[in-house]
């Protein structure tokens, strides 16, 4: 099953404009991670946050973790056309095994 | 190798043929999964190996799925007496312990 839900489910956007997605969970978790996965391929890791940070930047891309809240999101500064894909959250409970639990996806589309 | 590759990357089986998905980690690393990708969600877990011990087979959604990891490394995903439900993509993912997750680029499984 599913761990999470993620919002939207797609997203439209001009080239250069910020992108944000969200993503709720359900469980305590150890840690949250974002994930790329382009038509066709595998998953890319972008981004892990620890239960015990709230913000994270890498390049382009910031995430934020609010725990009470059990959520987080993903921002995607300056989009380009190469950032067309579908993102997923996943978390995991456990520091060491990494057993991931995905959500459903946000497809984004940047159009040039 | 460089990354993790997966064999075949296609298959069509008809229904009831019995299947074997192949994964081939990246050398050295001891954890590796498998998780099953229905069309427009997200992965979902199968199975967990750390070297050739297979420490949860929660995820496998029926007795006809069958994973083995035999010497800690290359790792084969059996399914047997395939049903169109079975159709996804399957992804293998290995890491070090406490690392994130490598993804190789799956297995597209279609059963007609």
């Amino acid at each position: 099953s599913q761990q999470g839900e993620e919002d939207p489910q797609a997203l439209s956007i001009q080239e250069g404009e910020n992108a944000t997605m969200n993503c709720s969970y359900k469980t305590s978790i150890n840690n949250l991670q974002w994930y790329r996965q382009n038509s066709g391929r595998g998953l890319v890791h972008l981004i892990l946050i620890r239960s015990n940070e709230r913000e994270k930047h890498s390049g382009r891309l910031r995430v934020t973790l609010d725990t009470s809240k059990k959520s987080s999101s993903l921002l995607i500064t300056a989009s380009r056309a190469a950032d067309t894909a579908s993102y997923f959250c996943a978390t995991s409970a456990d520091q060491g095994a990494q057993k991931l639990v995905f959500g459903q996806g946000t497809r984004l589309t940047i159009n040039p | 190798g460089a990354g993790v590759s997966q064999s075949p990357r296609y298959k069509v089986a008809k229904r009831g043929q019995d299947v074997a998905l192949r994964c081939d980690p990246i050398s050295g690393h001891v954890s590796l999964f498998w998780y099953q990708q229905a069309l427009g969600q997200g992965p979902e877990f199968l199975t967990y190996f750390q070297n050739e011990a297979q420490l949860d087979k929660s995820g496998l959604p029926s007795d006809r799925f069958f994973a083995e990891r035999p010497e800690g490394s290359v790792s084969t995903l059996k399914i047997q007496r395939t049903q169109q439900e079975d159709s996804a993509v399957y992804l293998c993912a290995s890491s070090t312990t406490g690392a994130r997750a490598f993804f190789g680029q799956g297995t597209r499984l279609t059963v007609v």
